[in-house]
């Protein structure tokens, strides 16, 4: 069975600062998709970047990039220029490409990130 | 808004009691799935609809039931309640079942005294 591990049950950043947050998988599959949702104290899920395993380079969306090293089987977000409004629980999720449960997503148990003025 | 709406926002039921909770899927979107997060047990998939069939679960109780209608919208069934059934309810949505980005509803908090 697939596991999503996140290590870092929380973290804090100075603002306009980088911060990364760390997020490993286990799986014996070769295709699947991996993403980083946010959630604020407001609940929505918020899907913030995905990454297709068949595709090498890391993904990234405005000041949002992933490290992925599918070796390692590791998927690091690096936030860039943080701002008081990234401040919020960040769950790495990890989805199946084919078979029978393939559209339910596996998620880690988040990683706290307070940003601070 | 996400586009996927759910109802209620909040309930408050006591334990053995039985709760609908509600889902209208984002407009397009023929696949419904269904999230628990708890404090102990985080995020966990319950189960998934595709065009009003009934496609995977996952750590689905006995108690729990779902279904999805003509219309597409879902409804999530909770009976026999227990204080561990506390929790975060999401739906979720997505226009196929291979499409790899779906969109979540604000969810429903379950409390159960």
């Amino acid at each position: 069975a697939q596991t999503v591990t996140q290590s870092q049950p929380e973290m804090s950043v100075q603002e306009a600062e980088t911060v990364t947050l760390s997020c490993t998988y286990d799986t014996s599959e070769s295709d699947y998709y991996l993403f980083w949702y946010k959630q604020p104290p407001s609940r929505q899920m918020i899907l913030v970047i995905r990454q297709e395993a068949y595709k090498q380079q890391n993904a990234t969306e405005n000041r949002f990039s992933v490290n992925f090293q599918k070796a390692a089987k590791s998927f690091s977000l690096k936030i860039s220029d943080s701002q008081l409004g990234d401040a919020a629980m960040y769950f790495c999720a990890y989805r199946r490409a084919y078979g029978g449960s393939q559209g339910n997503l596996i998620f880690g148990k988040g990683t706290k990130l307070s940003v601070k003025p | 808004d996400s586009g996927v709406t759910q109802t209620p926002k909040h309930l408050i039921t006591a334990t053995g009691q039985r709760v609908t909770l509600r889902c209208s899927p984002r407009s397009g979107d023929l696949s419904v799935y269904w999230y628990q997060q708890s404090l102990d047990q985080g995020l966990q998939f319950l189960i998934q609809y595709y065009n009003g069939e009934e496609r995977a679960k996952g750590n689905i109780l006995e108690r729990f039931s779902a279904q999805q209608f003509p219309d597409l919208h879902s409804e999530l069934n909770l009976s026999s309640l227990e204080l561990g059934d506390s929790a975060l309810y999401f739906c979720a949505s997505s226009a196929s079942v291979t499409n790899y980005g779906y969109t979540f509803g604000s969810g429903t908090r379950l409390t159960v005294v």
